[in-house]
């Protein structure tokens, strides 16, 4: 994941918005996901934005895209505890998916 | 919908011995990819398939392999099986040019 980073953890209060960032280093990326893992369980394909989009909504889920800086966010509007778990941020490059080494959030009461 | 299925879910080996993991990418799908996940760690890249040919190889050990069959399912063999490939093993499949899905993964234990 040395071409992905974001930060290891974050730790937000029930109901704030969490913002998880990422930057990369491969331009040429086409689609640039976001997964959603839960201890012990599978990868959640949670959304994922286009290179020619520099954001996209979806219900509770922003992500925001700045291609010049080579950074990606999300955005979790009204922070659940469901939430809690580790968000890879997933470009693509040469066509396979490169993750990050994933934002572990804790979500405080 | 359908989408990508991982058998076992589980499974325990020991050391020396072999494993045989399965994927069944969503239908319609051309390519397949096959990833490793260490405890605590980030899914590594393991070995692509287009259209049942190979396309692309990570890092993957040399007692592994991989193909990609007839009906588009894919295989991941793994021999010599040592303590420290046990490890969550993750199928993923895409149309070209679309969004790829992940399976819910295989867990694969040595003892």
């Amino acid at each position: 994941g040395e071409d992905v980073e974001q930060s290891l953890f974050l730790s937000v209060r029930e109901g704030d918005s969490s913002v998880i960032n990422c930057t990369y280093t491969d331009s040429s990326s086409t689609y640039l996901y976001w997964y959603k893992q839960e201890p012990g369980a599978g990868l959640q394909l949670l959304t994922y934005i286009f290179s020619n989009m520099d954001m996209k909504q979806d219900q509770r889920l922003t992500v925001l895209l700045n291609k010049k800086d080579k950074h990606l966010s999300l955005r979790i509007a009204d922070t659940q505890t469901g939430d809690s778990a580790i968000y890879f941020c997933a470009p693509e490059r040469d066509d396979k998916i490169i993750f990050g080494k994933g934002t572990r959030l804790h979500i405080l009461p | 919908a359908a989408g990508v299925i991982q058998s076992p879910r589980h499974l325990i080996k020991e050391k020396r011995e072999t494993a045989t993991l399965k994927c069944y990418p969503i239908p319609r799908h051309d390519t397949v990819y096959w990833y490793q996940q260490g405890p605590g760690q980030d899914p590594q890249f393991l070995i692509s398939f287009y259209e049942k040919m190979q396309s692309d190889k990570g890092s993957i050990p040399d007692r592994f392999s991989a193909q990609q069959f007839s009906d588009y399912h894919s295989e991941l063999n793994m021999s010599s099986l040592e303590l420290g490939d046990s490890a969550l093993y993750f199928c993923a499949s895409r149309q070209t040019n679309t969004e790829a899905f992940f399976g819910q993964g295989t867990r694969l234990t040595v003892v």
